[in-house]
């Protein structure tokens, strides 16, 4: 099983709103990402996270705030976000944050696609 | 360059090869991978080589690998109408926390009947 899961697969949102996307994989993997990605371009890192704690965060503005709650769970918490922040969010997974090895390889989410309006 | 850089548009006709290359920029990159992303849905891993390999095959897909020149080639045989889509390789690059992946721009593959 290789699947990482996302919800919601759509987010229409204001503003002024507060919403939260969600991320879920159950095959042992202990290093989760975010991705942002714009229309005909590759994704874009965001945060890294490894054993539950932020290892990476690519200055991400704070009105993105991701959490890892366990070791299957990502979310990231979305507040008066602007029109720009519209994409497509990638969440992915990998066994671990090690250099060098298989282990690297990452399983992606289908993606929530995020509409600020 | 500092860029992995690929191009970006490729149409071929249906039962044709189709052949998506991409030029990477850390020769210490352990593994490769391409990647294809169907419209509107996540990135789907295809396959990966190992950088000691000149080449693998899996079914309808050959990866070439040449290291002296960090080239990196996907080979579709009997390419279909399903093939359609962006097709983004990657290459992981070391820093202070491990191994990050670094994306193409992408492929877009068109295939025509």
């Amino acid at each position: 099983d290789t699947e990482v899961t996302q919800t919601p697969k759509h987010l229409v949102m204001g503003m002024t709103n507060k919403k939260s996307l969600k991320c879920e994989q159950h095959m042992g993997h202990r290093a989760m990402y975010w991705y942002k990605q714009k229309a005909k371009k590759p994704p874009e890192l965001m945060f890294v996270y490894s054993y539950e704690k932020l290892s990476i965060n690519e200055s991400v503005p704070s009105r993105f705030s991701p959490e890892c709650p366990n070791s299957s769970l990502l979310n990231l918490h979305l507040h008066a976000l602007q029109p720009e922040d519209s994409a497509l969010y990638l969440c992915a997974s990998s066994q671990g944050l090690i250099a060098g090895g298989l282990r690297d390889t990452q399983y992606f989410g289908p993606g929530t696609r995020l509409t600020v309006l | 360059g500092e860029d992995v850089e690929q191009s970006l548009f490729l149409s071929v006709r249906e039962g044709d090869s189709s052949v998506i290359n991409c030029t990477y920029t850390d020769s210490s990159s352990t593994y490769l991978y391409w990647y294809k992303q169907e419209p509107g849905a996540g990135l789907q891993l295809l396959t990966y080589i190992f950088s000691n390999m000149d080449m693998k095959q899996d079914q309808r897909l050959t990866v070439l690998l040449n290291k002296k020149d960090k080239h990196l080639s996907l080979r579709i045989a009997d390419t279909q109408t399903g093939d359609s889509a962006i097709y983004f390789c990657a290459e992981t690059k070391s820093d202070n926390y491990g191994q990050n992946f670094v994306f193409g721009p992408g492929t877009r593959l068109s295939v025509l009947p």
